[in-house]
């Protein structure tokens, strides 16, 4: 079935300083590829989304590029801030259809000032 | 911006209490899901629905059970608890041609 590989973490940074949070996937067909954010004490909120191939989401500063020939999404910020700290989770469709998503593990982020 | 609601926030109980965790949204959202979220942040998707009625189980296997009578209401329950069944449970629902989720702020479930 689908599934998804995310970075392990925890991952620490200094303030300002580039992110990168690997995701790989393995899927049949042509699934839609999310990544969502859960700061501490909350549910997981939409960070963004791409549905076809070279697409790309962005959202606060952050993007990720739909990449079919690497099956890869990763998650990138160019400066990030204290206030990133949080647990970030890859995800995408299942075989079921759009509306039974499979999650990575999740990849701990603390930002430090 | 979500407006789907998980009570309680927290909840300590004894071992072989029967328990309700209690979810509502308020969007008019037809598909609902309950996940368990481990330690490590994993999450297992345990239980959802596509409507009023409609029950599935999800991938992870839990002796929790779940009831959808009316569109906003999702309950799980618990029939006996135990310790093994400490976890954070996730709430989440979405439009029926929707792929967002929006999930609630969890229910954080210790068993003594």
């Amino acid at each position: 079935g689908n599934s998804v590989t995310q970075m392990e973490g925890p991952v620490t940074l200094s303030e300002e300083a580039f992110l990168t949070i690997n995701c790989t996937y393995t899927a049949t067909g042509y699934p839609s590829l999310f990544w969502y954010v859960q700061y501490p004490g909350e549910g997981l909120q939409l960070l963004l989304k791409a549905t076809k191939a070279d697409d790309k989401g962005s959202n606060k500063g952050f993007e990720a590029t739909y990449r079919k020939e690497t099956t890869s999404f990763h998650l990138e910020k160019g400066s990030v801030q204290v206030s990133d700290s949080a647990v970030y989770f890859c995800a995408l469709t299942g075989i079921q259809g759009a509306q039974k998503l499979v999650f990575g593990q999740g990849t701990r982020l603390t930002i430090n000032p | 911006e979500a407006d789907i609601y998980q009570t309680p926030r927290y909840l300590v109980i004894g071992t072989g209490k029967k328990i309700t965790l209690e979810c509502s949204q308020t969007m008019g959202h037809d598909k609902m899901y309950w996940y368990q979220q481990d330690p490590g942040m994993e999450l297992h998707l345990i239980h959802y629905s596509y409507g009023v009625n409609s029950t599935e189980k999800g991938d992870l296997s839990s002796e929790s059970t779940v009831s959808r009578i009316r569109t906003e209401h999702f309950p799980l329950t618990l029939e006996s608890a135990r310790p093994s069944h400490t976890s954070q449970y996730l709430c989440a629902s979405s439009r029926q041609a929707d792929e967002k989720l929006f999930f609630g702020s969890g229910t954080q479930l210790s068993v003594l």
